[in-house]
Parts: structure tokens; C-alpha cells; sequence
């Protein structure tokens, strides 16, 4: 079946531009993360969705910054006034109902914002 | 604020050298998961270790959870060209929580 998408895969803006990023989760996965990954480096949390519950924001690093999941599916995380501190791979993950957060989390190939 | 420090931060080995790879922190885990992230792809969970003191292998590859669920290993033994990667763990700080804290990564070149 297919895994995780995302798109665009490369994302290219001037500063003060803003940008969407899109995830598509696979089929029947109710929880969805977005992380940030600046260049060779760990993983920095965003937000996270699960099922009908209230998103888990706590990760967003500026109110530029937000996210929202249509139909328990398909995400889109928005990044308004875009500064050069966020150029990153933003990665999307998904995975199957959670079971104390041992269950997998499948990534998408990620989006490589760089704004110029 | 939670951390996973892991080094090195940088391997470059030859083929058939061994390694190991290590995540600490000052803070105990419920969980601690390995990945490993190839260039242009997103990460992909080599493991989950759950228990204190718990080794589990995969092929070539040996993880182990400290006894005390502050620290991990990854040792891998002859070591491929197909192996090279970023390498990342990563922790959850308690059962009733779903947010993985990642490490600082450690990217392993292997050279034939």
C-alpha cells in the first residue's frame, strides 16, 4: 500500500512569503505528527493530530506557525511571513491508533523549504 | 526539557570495521526507538526496546536500553556500505505520552 506522502518536495520562497505544506497520511491512520529537521540534525516536534481530539501544539515555535487536519486525513501545515531560521525538511509521520506510544510511525520523504 | 545526546556525532569506517553508537540522557524513558534515515527520505524504525537492561538484535545490528532507561546503544558489527545513513534515536518520556523526544543524530559513512 502506499506510505506517507508529502508535497511539494522542495520548496523555494522569499522571505515574508507564506507557504503550505501538505502531508497525505496512509489509509486508516489516525494520529499525524509534523516534525522540523534542520540540515543533517535530530528531529524537533510541531504538532500532532489524533483522531477528533484537540491537536497537540505545544511543539509550534512561533504563532506563524499552524496546522489543521481536514477530515481526519489529509494535514496541511501553514507557515505565514516565512524567515530564513525556517528553512528545514519539514516531515510528516503517521501511524495507527495509539497504544502508549509504542506503535510505529511511518515518515514521509519530507518537504525542503529554503527561504531566501 | 528532555535531551538525548548522541555520539558521535560523525563515523566514517571501513567496510567490515565494528561500531557503536550511543543516546544518553539525564531522564528515564518509558520507550526508546532507533532509526535510520537514508538522504532524501524521512526516518524508518529499525527498533523499540521497552525494558530496562533489554537487547535486541537485528542481523548485524545489537540494541540495547540501559538498565536504567536513561541510555542506549546501537552496536553494529561489520559494518556495510549499505549501512551508512543518519542514525537517530529517540525516547518517550512516559507511557501516557505520544511525542518522541529525538536525539542529536549520528551520521555513519561506511566506505568499501
Amino acid at each position: 500500500g502506499a506510505g506517507v506522502s508529502q508535497s511539494p518536495s522542495n520548496k523555494v520562497t522569499e522571505k515574508g512569503k507564506d507557504v503550505e505544506l501538505r502531508c497525505d497520511p496512509i489509509s486508516g491512520h489516525t494520529a499525524l505528527y509534523w516534525y522540523r529537521q534542520s540540515l543533517g540534525q535530530g528531529l524537533e516536534f510541531l504538532i500532532y493530530f489524533q483522531g477528533n481530539s484537540a491537536p497537540d501544539k505545544s511543539g509550534l515555535p512561533s504563532d506563524r506557525f499552524s496546522a489543521e487536519r481536514t477530515g481526519g486525513s489529509v494535514s496541511t501545515l501553514t507557515i505565514q511571513r516565512t524567515q530564513q531560521e525556517d528553512s528545514a525538511v519539514y516531515l510528516c509521520a503517521s501511524s495507527l491508533v495509539w497504544r502508549g506510544g509504542q506503535e510505529t510511525q511511518y515518515f514521509g520523504p519530507g518537504t525542503r523549504l529554503l527561504v531566501l | 526539557t528532555q535531551l538525548l545526546e548522541q555520539s558521535p556525532q560523525f563515523l566514517s569506517i571501513q567496510e567490515g570495521e565494528n561500531l557503536t553508537v550511543y543516546c544518553n540522557s539525564s531522564s528515564v524513558f518509558s520507550s526508546l526507538q532507533w532509526y535510520r534515515q537514508e538522504p532524501g527520505e524521512g526516518p524508518v524504525l529499525l527498533v523499540t526496546v521497552v525494558t530496562g537492561g533489554e537487547v535486541k538484535k537485528l542481523k548485524r545490528l545489537t540494541f540495547q536500553f540501559g538498565d536504567a532507561r536513561k541510555d542506549s546503544s546501537l552496536h553494529i558489527t561489520a559494518a556495510q556500505p549499505g549501512d551508512t545513513g543518519l542514525y537517530l534515536c529517540a525516547g518517550l518520556p512516559g507511557s501516557h505520552t505520544d511525542k518522541l523526544i529525538f536525539g542529536t543524530g549520528t551520521r555513519l559513512q561506511v566506505f568499501p
